[in-house]
């Protein structure tokens, strides 16, 4: 059975630099066709994908947050580490990590499933 | 970037009645494979969103068959041939073809 689980603060202030863990289990970073994504959804509004970061360490990471945003994993730890800098009022939100595996390889469905419960960040001074 | 428009954006049904979402695409998710990346999920109320479909067509598991996908190229459906209260919450089309994935807008389902 796959689950992840995010962890991190729930209060960040305007500039401060957000660090979020998702902890997974039940896959292996390791194994190709399988990749790790974080998403986001403030409240009340749409989800928004942010980045994904896959067993070959390959990463993409939306256009708009480029510059702000980083993805890493440890293996050995089964964490993926999403980074954001320079936080904002307009970046409070619920925000999510969810796993991805190739349906071909017989791993997942090519789509996020299972997400996370989610961690609600807010920023505010 | 891949634009993703769902309609409506509310959805009243009575119970044991069938629904339908519309989601439309800026650009073909047909992959070369022959797959359509396109994803819905339910965001019931307090919840994660959960998958109900995946590759257009094919429900996921523990999915009820009363949910249904279909679609191609740039217009997707997703079928509820009888509603039931617990099918209340939000569905999402997901188009998982290139970065940056996108979401749609978003399709609020309430019981009438």
């Amino acid at each position: 059975q796959i689950t992840l689980k995010e962890s991190g603060p729930t209060l960040v202030r305007p500039t401060q630099t957000l660090t979020l863990t998702c902890t997974f289990s039940g896959f292996s970073l390791t194994t190709t066709g399988v990749g790790v994504g974080w998403i986001r959804q403030p409240p009340g509004k749409a989800l928004e994908w942010l980045a994904l970061i896959s067993w070959d360490d390959d990463k993409r990471y939306s256009p708009s947050l480029e510059s702000r945003v980083t993805i890493t994993k440890d293996t050995s730890k089964k964490q993926v580490v999403l980074i954001m800098t320079n936080m904002d009022p307009g970046d409070t939100a619920t925000y999510y990590c969810a796993y991805r595996g190739s349906y071909n390889y017989g791993l997942g469905t090519y789509s996020f499933d299972p997400w996370g419960q989610g961690i609600l960040v807010t920023v505010s001074s | 970037d891949i634009v993703m428009t769902q309609s409506p954006l509310s959805l009243p049904v009575t119970p044991g009645e069938p629904a339908s979402i519309s989601c439309r695409s800026s650009q073909s998710l047909l992959h070369t494979n022959g797959y359509n990346y396109l994803h819905w999920y339910l965001q019931k109320p307090g919840q994660s969103p959960q998958l109900l479909i995946f590759l257009g067509s094919h429900r996921a598991s523990g999915v009820p068959d009363r949910f249904s996908g279909s679609g191609s190229g740039t217009d997707f459906t997703l079928r509820i041939s009888r509603v039931e209260a617990e099918d209340v919450g939000v569905y999402y089309c997901m188009q998982g073809l290139q970065t940056p994935f996108t979401f749609g807008q978003g399709t609020r389902l309430e019981i009438k």
